[in-house]
């Protein structure tokens, strides 16, 4: 089993609509989790993270966290074509001090079609 | 406040040459990470440094590759003997500070060629 696991997709959604994300994950000490989003050919960019169970709200972009569950999601409302992009889930180990050492997802490749 | 730094952009190196990748972190920032992502792969970890120290390489290459993080100057990511398979992109990544809430942010990437 991966240590953390996205939905390969492609999802695509229509302009205006919800986009949900979902990323599971194998170690259950692990404490915070991340969002990227990587374009076409573009580097990695943080949007979110989140480190207690829970929701957390960052203007159109919300992030879900269920421990219990070892479950992460990533929804984006009122979705834009320049929303399209890949998502990376990422985590750091539980434990341990190498805690910028993340591990990614496959990646979910997002495409908001207008 | 310039964000991670990362020269050259691209790098096309014949098969047996050597490759040097260099990085500057987020000012204030002294964690640097490594990453490599291979076409139609995701980011793979290879090393993290602090200043004059490796943390963490268990993410690199037993042979050719090796990373520094002086004292002075940014963090190196030297790959010797390059083969066509080491093509892929490299990403940098720095953090201000170690801790489960940390957050890392990335350079733009050196996109390596081998011809």
């Amino acid at each position: 089993q991966k240590e953390v696991e996205q939905n390969s997709g492609p999802l695509s959604v229509p302009e205006g609509a919800i986009a949900s994300l979902n990323c599971t994950y194998s170690d259950r000490g692990s404490q915070s989790f991340f969002w990227y989003r990587q374009y076409s050919g573009k580097s990695p960019e943080l949007i979110m993270s989140i480190y207690s169970n829970g929701d957390k709200e960052d203007g159109r972009f919300t992030a879900q966290l269920n421990k219990a569950s070892q479950y992460v999601s990533l929804l984006i409302r009122d979705s834009q074509p320049s929303d399209s992009a890949t998502y990376l889930c990422a985590a750091p180990p539980a434990g341990g001090t190498s805690y910028g050492k993340l591990t990614f997802g496959q990646g979910t490749i997002l495409t908001v079609h207008p | 406040n310039a964000g991670v730094m990362q020269n050259p952009r691209h790098l096309v190196r014949r098969r047996g040459q050597e490759a040097r990748l260099r990085c500057s972190p987020m000012k204030g920032h002294s964690h640097v990470y490594w990453y490599r992502q291979l076409p139609e792969e995701g980011l793979k970890f290879m090393v993290y440094l602090q200043k004059e120290n490796i943390i963490d390489e268990s993410g690199m290459p037993k042979e050719r590759f090796s990373a520094e993080f002086p004292k002075e100057g940014p963090s190196i990511l030297r790959i010797q003997q390059v083969v066509r398979g080491d093509s892929a992109a490299y990403f940098c990544a720095s953090s201000p500070l170690q801790g489960h809430d940390t957050e890392a942010f990335f350079g733009q990437g050196t996109r390596l060629t081998v011809v």
